[in-house]
């Protein structure tokens, strides 16, 4: 059972706009920044949006993320069959890190 | 380039002992905090543990405090995972992954490859 709830899948077709939602408590996403990986298969995680909304270089504008109160939403516009991929949320928690389980998204 | 590279798993027996590396190329290693995370095949990410810049503070999932130690030697811009007393659920891929400041509480911003550790006898 993971400390933050993400739903174990989502999809959606190509063009569409697709949210993965992750809900946590206090002590985790309500006081501390969310961060967001993209896990393609066979692959190791990737660093998709970090403190609630941020984007590295290089990941597109077509995903974003948010944050209220105990809990985050990562929101992908225009999707496309590459987004096909395990999303992970994770915040830290009083002196460790917590992960969702993990939403595997399928395009359609 | 950043590039993180894994070694060190392998099998080993209930009660076994393990140490993993994980050396760092393509930054100033001392001035990044480091993470270990594993993942059960099939399954979820599972952070393990952390250590800031100097080596100086390390953090532990419960699951793993008293059995795992984490360090650095800064002068070989290397990582380790000593992982001691090992159980069969501590079987998974492990991820070294580099943190985007010198504190451990940001992001993962670079991951290796990862290392498989099997617990089995």
């Amino acid at each position: 059972q993971s400390v933050l709830t993400q739903p174990p899948s989502a999809s959606g077709t190509p063009g569409q706009r697709v949210t993965i939602s992750c809900s946590g408590g206090s002590s985790n996403i309500g006081g501390n920044y969310v961060y967001w990986y993209q896990q393609l298969p066979g692959t190791a995680p990737k660093l998709l949006i970090y403190r609630n909304n941020q984007r590295p270089s290089g990941v597109p504008d077509r995903f974003s993320g948010s944050k209220s109160g105990t809990s985050a939403s990562l929101a992908i516009s225009g999707l496309r069959s590459e987004d096909e991929a395990t999303y992970y949320c994770a915040a830290w928690d009083d002196s460790l890190w917590v992960f969702g389980g993990g939403t595997k998204l399928t395009v359609l | 380039e950043v590039q993180l590279l894994e070694s060190g798993g392998g099998l080993v027996q209930p009660g076994g002992s393990l140490r993993l590396s994980c050396a760092a190329s393509g930054f100033t290693f001392s001035t990044y905090a480091m993470t270990w995370v594993r993942q059960t095949p099939g399954k979820g990410l599972e952070w393990v543990s952390g250590i800031i810049g100097s080596g100086g503070i390390t953090y532990y999932a419960d699951s793993v405090k008293g059995r795992f130690t984490v360090s650095r030697d800064n002068s070989k811009n290397t990582l380790y995972l000593q992982m001691d007393s090992l159980r069969a659920e501590d079987t998974a891929l492990y991820y070294c992954a580099k943190i985007y400041s010198y504190a451990v509480n940001d992001a993962f911003d670079i991951w290796g490859q990862g290392t498989m550790v099997t617990v089995s006898s």
